[in-house]
């Protein structure tokens, strides 16, 4: 069944420790985004990648990174440089260009412990 | 930057009742989209509009695509509960990326 795996589902982050969020496709799609939801104010974008080994800045970069290895997989590290890590993020795929649909993952919920 | 803003934030129906919200951006868009979220969820795509004044139905949703293609609202008409959730318009304008709307939650009174 294809799809978008996000993992974990929860994860807690120390002060000053970087961690990664895995996002995994399945949907032979090209571009994959990563957002930040925080309450009542949406998806802001972090970033995006419109073909492998190629990706830009989206509206709130930083202190996060990425990577586009492989078609199927984004991964998403918020370093220690973010100050304020706790939030919902999510990871969407669609094809190739801004006016396609977007699928999206069931989301990482971050914590600061 | 490009901004899209939706209104209301919130709001609360009895169930049956209609509900509408507004989707406005600051520069013209190539397209919008709607998307729906329930809680707990994520979001998940509903329709694209392309059309400048294009209207679109999906059984009691109805939206609409303004005549400048700067603002979109949704409406729906004699709500259930199954229409909880977050709504959020995303449009394009120039960048090769969606921009989000802040979203507005519906919530049905039984």
């Amino acid at each position: 069944d294809g799809g978008i795996t996000q993992s974990p589902k929860y994860l807690f982050r120390k002060e000053g420790q970087n961690v990664t969020l895995s996002c995994e496709q399945n949907l032979n799609h090209d571009a994959m985004y990563w957002y930040r939801q925080d309450p009542g104010q949406g998806l802001r974008l972090i970033y995006y990648s419109q073909i492998v080994n190629d990706f830009q800045k989206g509206d709130i970069a930083e202190g996060y990174s990425v990577s586009r290895e492989k078609k199927e997989s984004f991964p998403l590290t918020v370093t220690s440089a973010q100050k304020n890590p706790t939030a919902f993020y999510l990871c969407a795929s669609s094809q190739s260009g801004a006016n396609q649909p977007q699928h999206f993952g069931d989301g990482t919920r971050l914590s600061i412990l | 930057g490009q901004q899209v803003m939706q209104i209301p934030q919130y709001q609360h129906v009895q169930e049956g009742e209609d509900f509408t919200t507004y989707c406005n951006s600051s520069t013209t868009l190539s397209n919008i989209q709607w998307y729906k979220q329930r809680p707990g969820g994520h979001p998940v795509f509903l329709i694209q509009l392309v059309k400048s004044g294009e209207v679109k139905k999906q059984k009691r949703l109805t939206f609409q695509f303004g005549e400048a293609k700067k603002n979109s609202s949704l409406h729906i008409t004699a709500t259930q509960t199954t229409d909880v959730g977050t709504y959020f318009c995303a449009g394009t304008a120039g960048r090769r990326a969606l921009t989000f709307g802040s979203g507005t939650r519906l919530q049905v009174q039984p």
